[in-house]
């Protein structure tokens, strides 16, 4: 299995709402991440967890709370977010953090907020 | 953090080989050059990566020159299904994980 999957697929809230999005990978991958990417940019990495500890925070607003409960889990809880928080959220995962190390990309959630 | 330039834009003929450049003139002796690419309402794809020798794979053929400030991505017969953004990314060794994307060249291939 080569896969990262993301649920859902597409999300609507509203600014005071709280969601989750859930991404999955059973590669036995260390290293998970996310991503935030808006219309016609590259991604701009968000976290990255390592061995289950978050490694990396790109000074994302508190709004974005990582969490990754196992190795084979991660997820981003939402609450309070803006308008300009609109975009596809990416997950990813690697074998480990080293620069050789590729990274598999899920297909990505589609977030709107309103 | 080190910093990529890739062209904007690019077109190809189908079955012709087609060359994407990128600039990273800041690279550190650390950084790997990875390529990515992302077709529409998908998620980046793993195509390639190196950190000084050339590099062949099913795929395609990175080039590195010599002073490891620019890098060329060759896809030997470009198909429709090549159409896509091409992103060049470095990612440290050093850094647990964080790799620092370019804007990205938007391959057209005409048929």
């Amino acid at each position: 299995d080569t896969e990262v999957t993301q649920t859902p697929k597409h999300l609507v809230m509203g600014m005071t709402n709280k969601k989750s999005l859930k991404c999955e990978q059973h590669m036995g991958h260390r290293a998970m991440y996310w991503y935030k990417q808006k219309a016609k940019k590259p991604p701009e990495l968000m976290f990255v967890y390592s061995y289950e500890k978050l490694s990396i925070n790109e000074s994302v607003p508190s709004r974005f709370s990582p969490e990754c409960p196992n190795s084979s889990l991660l997820n981003l809880h939402l609450h309070a977010l803006q308008p300009e928080d609109s975009a596809l959220y990416l997950c990813a995962s690697s074998t480990g953090t080293r620069g050789y190390n590729e990274q598999f990309f899920g297909p990505g959630t589609r977030l709107t907020v309103l | 953090d080190a910093k990529t330039t890739q062209p904007n834009s690019m077109e190809s003929n189908e079955e012709e080989p087609v060359h994407l450049p990128c600039n990273h003139s800041t690279i550190s002796g650390t950084d790997y050059i990875h390529w990515y690419r992302q077709l529409p309402s998908q998620g980046p794809e793993y195509v390639i990566h190196g950190l000084t020798s050339n590099v062949n794979n099913r795929m395609a053929s990175l080039a590195i020159a010599e002073d490891r400030k620019s890098s060329t991505l060759i896809l030997h017969r470009a198909t429709l299904r090549d159409a896509a953004v091409y992103y060049c990314i470095l990612r440290d060794n050093t850094n647990a994980g964080k790799s620092t994307f370019g804007d990205g060249t938007t391959l057209t291939v005409k048929p």
